[in-house]
């Protein structure tokens, strides 16, 4: 069956610096990737999205890498700000069924 | 982008009961989706929710448990039925503007049954 997993449950990152959370995936069907962001209390917000015919997508302070040949999912923030700490999820879309699977999820905790 | 506002957004609510959760989108919108986040967890897609006709269930939830509804194209509901403290959760709506974009979700419902 299709799963997303992720490699890391938590990162912490120093205020100023940049984090990288990845994110595995099985199903070579799926060809949209999105990631999210979840603060707590809150559903979850859209950040950055990527399809299968390209390998890098930037956006304000956020780029999404994907490597394909090895169904690896990376999101960069660059320059991280309290505001960024949240629970961050990946999934993916089948091309096929056309549903969204979701990772499990990597909590990001910004130190001052 | 879309607009959804959910209500409630949280209940507690005793056991053998039932709750209907409503989502109400600020456009019309072509997909809705119904999920559900337990503690701790990822999310899971209950079902899509399919304008004038019976929704699609993925494996593991059925209707008679969480009956949908969805009248029109900015407005769905989920009912979670004969509720137990297993059905604690938070619930969300999800829509697609255009089918294969980006899903926005609603703040979701968090339920507690006790």
């Amino acid at each position: 069956g299709e799963s997303v997993g992720l490699h890391l449950p938590t990162l912490s990152v120093q205020e100023g610096d940049n984090s990288i959370i990845n994110c595995a995936y099985s199903n070579s069907a799926s060809d949209y990737f999105i990631w999210y962001k979840q603060e707590s209390g809150k559903g979850p917000q859209f950040i950055i999205d990527i399809r299968s015919n390209m390998d890098k997508r930037q956006g304000q302070r956020v780029t999404v890498l994907l490597n394909k040949t090895v169904k690896h999912l990376s999101l960069q923030i660059a320059a991280t700000q309290p505001g960024d700490s949240a629970v961050y999820f990946c999934a993916e879309k089948d091309s096929n069924t056309q549903k969204l699977v979701f990772g499990q999820g990597t909590r990001l905790t910004i130190n001052p | 982008s879309a607009v959804i506002s959910q209500k409630p957004s949280r209940d507690i609510c005793q056991r053998g009961t039932s709750l209907t959760i409503q989502c109400q989108v600020d456009s019309q919108v072509t997909m809705m989706f119904w999920y559900r986040q337990q503690p701790g967890q990822s999310l899971t897609l209950i079902a899509t929710a399919n304008q004038g006709s019976e929704a699609t269930y993925e494996s593991g939830f059925v209707i008679d448990k969480f009956p949908i509804s969805r009248p029109n194209l900015t407005f769905s509901t989920l009912t979670v039925s004969n509720m137990s403290p297993e059905d604690s959760s938070i619930y969300l709506c999800s829509v697609e503007v255009w089918q294969n974009t980006e899903a926005f979700f609603g703040q979701g419902t968090r339920l507690t049954v006790v």
